[in-house]
């Protein structure tokens, strides 16, 4: 599965869009996005994926840049519920390859 | 409902001690995994199952055991031999579907040595 690079942390006002970025400039043709998030000591929570077009889901969007070298979560409205560390992860959708590398994630801090 | 359940969620262990977490799901999922998160690290697989009665080593496998007898099993044994317990343990599953490979996780056991 291909590396990803992601901020150590981020700052977001409530009410705006917090906007996350990832980097991974090594990603297969076959590789899909996804991202998930953990909330403190609760497990990670999944949030979206995507394969190379844009999604949007009842939590957040996914941007996928046409080379699909990056990517950038939007949480459109964040709350004070969103501080959470954000995990960005490449893998293969369908086939074998269950290993899955979680980094450390990006730390979302949204402030009143 | 439908989860991931995983428990005790605090236990602790003694030296020279095996202690065993259990996780359980009714999701009806081929896929299971163990994971180890260390304070303000990312997760590190343990070992993982695609199905029944098989299982494959992840990243850090030394000093844990696991069995999958069910499908909706997937006990991990701490043994004496994993010289540095002490982490937060998660248990997941997934299925393959659609092209999706989305994995569900439990809420966690917190282990301590004592």
């Amino acid at each position: 599965d291909a590396k990803t690079t992601q901020p150590t942390s981020m700052d977001c006002a409530e009410g705006r869009a917090a906007n996350l970025p990832c980097n991974h400039s090594t990603i297969s043709g076959n590789e899909y996005v996804y991202w998930y998030r953990q909330i403190h000591s609760q497990g990670p929570q999944y949030i979206i994926h995507g394969l190379k077009n844009n999604e949007t889901n009842e939590m957040a969007s996914l941007i996928i840049t046409e080379d699909r070298k990056s990517s950038t979560l939007i949480l459109p409205h964040a709350t004070l519920r969103d501080t959470a560390v954000y995990y960005c992860i490449v893998r293969v959708g369908s086939t074998g390859g269950f290993k899955t590398i979680f980094g450390a994630g990006t730390r979302l801090f949204v402030k009143a | 409902d439908g989860g991931i359940t995983q428990s005790p969620k605090y236990l602790f262990r003694k030296e020279g001690q095996n202690v065993t977490l259990s996780c359980e799901q009714n999701l009806n999922h081929d896929a299971m995994y163990w994971y180890r998160q260390d304070p303000g690290q990312g997760l590190r697989l343990i070992y993982y199952s695609q199905i029944v009665n098989d299982f494959q080593k992840g990243d850090i496998a030394e000093g844990y055991s696991v069995s999958r007898e069910k499908k909706e099993s997937f006990p991990l044994t701490v043994t004496s031999a994993q010289k540095n317990p002490t982490a937060f343990y998660l248990c997941a599953s997934s299925t393959w579907a659609g092209g999706k490979n989305i994995q569900y996780f439990g809420a966690g056991t917190r282990l301590s040595v004592l």
